[in-house]
């Protein structure tokens, strides 16, 4: 099964400042999907950005962009322009293209976004 | 439904009990999935619908565990004899199916936090 890795579980930003999300994945297949996933209290994963891994040009999503590195398959998320409401749980996931029907999702990265 | 509806929101039963987690998902919606988050934990997967028919349950933990998609719809994940290891959040979520192909994006619900005793 692939695998995905979040090696921060807690980051911290300042108000209107930039932070930058880490996720790393393991796979052998060459056509696969990636995405983050805002966890708020409410607990409603909501999709912020996706990446298909043959498009080589980085997702952007207004203040939400990504750093795809397939080779190194890394998948960073950077948020610009922090707002109080982006503090939340943050999932980085994994979806094979071509086999099966699974998403894997990393242990999450907590969000505070200091005032 | 506008969004995907779980019910109930927060579940207590005492170890022992029988326990049925409540689905609806988005209207047109074919494809349904059921995943367990446990604490400090993302996501993990249990159960994919594809219309009526489970279309992939490896994700099951053991057979005290089962779901059912009875007319491609509302879904109900039942759990027998629960555990304290069944303790979690239980999240369901739906997705379009086209070109014959589920899309990638996932809407989920809320979930249910499953609370056993």
């Amino acid at each position: 099964a692939q695998t995905v890795t979040q090696s921060q579980p807690e980051m911290s930003v300042q108000e209107a400042e930039t932070v930058t999300l880490s996720c790393t994945y393991d796979t052998s297949e060459s056509d696969y999907y990636l995405f983050w996933y805002k966890q708020p209290p409410s607990r409603q994963m909501i999709l912020v950005i996706r990446q298909e891994a043959y498009k080589q040009q980085n997702a952007t999503e207004n203040r939400f962009s990504v750093n795809f590195q397939k080779a190194a398959k890394s998948f960073s998320l950077k948020i610009s322009d922090s707002q109080l409401g982006d503090a939340a749980m943050y999932f980085c996931a994994y979806r094979s293209a071509s086999t099966g029907n699974q998403f894997y999702f990393g242990t999450g990265t907590s969000l505070t976004v200091i005032p | 439904g506008a969004g995907v509806s779980q019910t109930p929101s927060n579940k207590v039963t005492e170890k022992g009990k029988y326990v049925e987690l409540r689905c609806d998902p988005i209207s047109g919606h074919t494809a349904l999935y059921w995943y367990r988050q446990s604490l400090g934990q993302g996501p993990e997967f249990l159960i994919y619908f594809q219309g009526t028919g489970a279309a992939d349950d490896s994700g099951l933990p053991n057979d005290r565990f089962f779901a059912v998609r009875p007319e491609g719809s509302v879904s109900t994940l039942k759990i027998q004899r629960t555990e304290r290891g069944d303790s979690a959040v239980y999240l369901c979520a739906s997705s379009q199916n086209r070109d014959g192909r589920t899309n990638e994006k996932l809407f989920f619900g809320s979930g249910t936090q499953l609370s056993v005793l």
